[in-house]
């Protein structure tokens, strides 16, 4: 079965530096791999998704994620972040046995002035 | 289009009492799921339903029912609630597989005492 590892709880980081948050995945032949968002008190939203093609997918705000299947990862990142980035992230996986998707336990992102 | 909405947003239940959170989606979605989430541990699956009519469980079904005899709606009972049960629900919708965008409801916080 799949599972997800977001390895950090929590990442502060100050305004305009850059960011990485991790995500690595167990194996599978095939795999689709996303990014959610979650803000304060609000349900999670969509970032980014890979399902194939190019390994660098690019979303909203300004967040990048690549996937490298060698290494079972999908790390999201963006080059300067801002305080409305502060948010709850979350890594999911699936694949094409099974109609669900598996989520990280979370990466909260705190932004500082 | 409203999305996902859920009902209530809020609710505080006394241990074996009963209560049904109600989810409706207005984007003619096949797949419509139920996930709890707990401080740390990200979102747990606890039914979801590939049509009307179909439902199979997750991760977490023990302690709720679901059934789904519309396109729209996707309402989770809880039967002889438990402290376990205090937790925030969320109800998400996609078109089709996972590998299609799941959008999610803004959330019910249920509290057990």
């Amino acid at each position: 079965a799949q599972s997800v590892t977001q390895l950090d709880s929590q990442v502060p980081v100050f305004e305009e530096a850059p960011v990485e948050l991790r995500c690595n995945y167990s194996s599978s032949v095939s795999v689709y791999l996303f990014w959610y968002v979650q803000y304060p008190n609000q349900g999670l939203q969509l970032l980014l998704k890979y399902l194939s093609g190019s390994t660098l997918v690019k979303g909203i705000n300004g967040f990048e994620a690549e996937f490298n299947k060698s290494q079972t990862s999908f790390h999201l990142r963006k080059p300067s972040v801002h305080i409305s980035d502060t948010a709850e992230y979350f890594c999911a996986v699936s694949d094409d046995d099974t109609d669900k998707l598996i989520f990280g336990t979370g990466t909260r992102l705190q932004v500082f002035p | 289009n409203a999305g996902v909405t859920q009902t209530p947003k809020f609710r505080i239940l006394k241990i074996g009492q009963s209560m049904t959170l109600q989810c409706t989606q207005d984007m003619n979605h096949n797949y419509m799921y139920w996930y709890r989430q707990d401080p740390g541990m990200g979102l747990k699956l606890i039914y979801y339903s590939v049509g009307a009519g179909i439902t199979d469980k997750g991760e977490v079904p023990n302690g709720y029912n679901v059934s789904r005899s519309t396109t729209e709606d996707f309402p989770l009972r809880l039967e002889l609630a438990a402290p376990s049960q205090t937790s925030v629900y969320f109800c998400a919708s996609s078109y089709n597989r996972v590998s299609y965008e799941q959008y999610f409801g803004p959330g019910t916080r249920l509290t057990v005492t």
